[in-house]
């Protein structure tokens, strides 16, 4: 079946860091691809997405490349700051009628000035 | 402010006992879902509305009920409630694919079963 795996973390980094958080998937034929954000007890955010292959989704900062040719779709951001904390997870829709999202593990980042 | 308001924030259960979560939208979208979040495996599927009148099962419908009791309100209920059961609720909604347009998420619903 389809399936998301990113990396777990935690993830820390200092203030002005760059930013990678990979992920890939497996999928039946062509997925749309997303990544959430959640801030500490709140829910989760749609962040970015992309619906086809090369798109580029961005948001805030962060951009997400559709690699149809290696199945990721990984996070950037060059320069994180401390209100970037959260938890990060990368989803995937497909099938005939794309109307559920399977989400990955999550991937908790924290950011220390 | 528009949004998916969900009702209660906490909630802590007996093994056995009953009760109902409550989802509700605002911003006339068709499709509803509720997901579960336990550490370490993300979010999962419980049962999800396509639209208004039709309900389906998710990844982890087993020990759930739901109710689409309008366009809005989407409920979630527990017959019986189990310590497996003690999670992170989570109500969603889209406008109309969420493949395609994303979800709305509510504050969600801390659950603890004893």
């Amino acid at each position: 079946g389809d399936s998301v795996t990113q990396m777990e973390g935690p993830v820390t980094l200092s203030e002005e860091a760059f930013l990678t958080i990979n992920c890939t998937y497996t999928a039946t034929g062509y997925p749309s691809l997303f990544w959430y954000v959640q801030y500490p007890g709140e829910g989760l955010q749609l962040l970015l997405k992309a619906t086809k292959a090369d798109d580029k989704g961005s948001n805030k900062g962060f951009e997400a490349t559709y690699r149809k040719e290696t199945t990721s779709f990984h996070l950037e951001k060059g320069s994180v700051q401390v209100s970037d904390s959260a938890v990060y997870f990368c989803a995937l829709s497909s099938g005939t009628s794309y109307d559920k999202v399977i989400f990955g593990p999550g991937t908790s980042l924290s950011v220390i000035p | 402010n528009a949004g998916v308001t969900q009702t209660p924030k906490f909630q802590v259960l007996k093994t056995g006992q009953s009760m109902t979560l409550q989802c509700a939208q605002d911003m006339n979208h068709n499709s509803m879902y509720w997901y579960r979040q336990d550490p370490g495996m993300g979010l999962r599927l419980i049962y999800y509305s396509a639209s208004e009148g039709t309900t389906d099962k998710g990844e982890v419908p087993n020990g759930y009920n739901v109710s689409r009791l309008n366009k809005r309100e989407f409920s979630l209920r527990l017959e019986s409630a189990a310590p497996s059961q003690t999670s992170v609720y989570f109500c969603a909604s889209s406008e109309f694919r969420a493949g395609t347009y994303g979800y709305t998420f509510g504050s969600g619903t801390r659950l603890t079963v004893v």
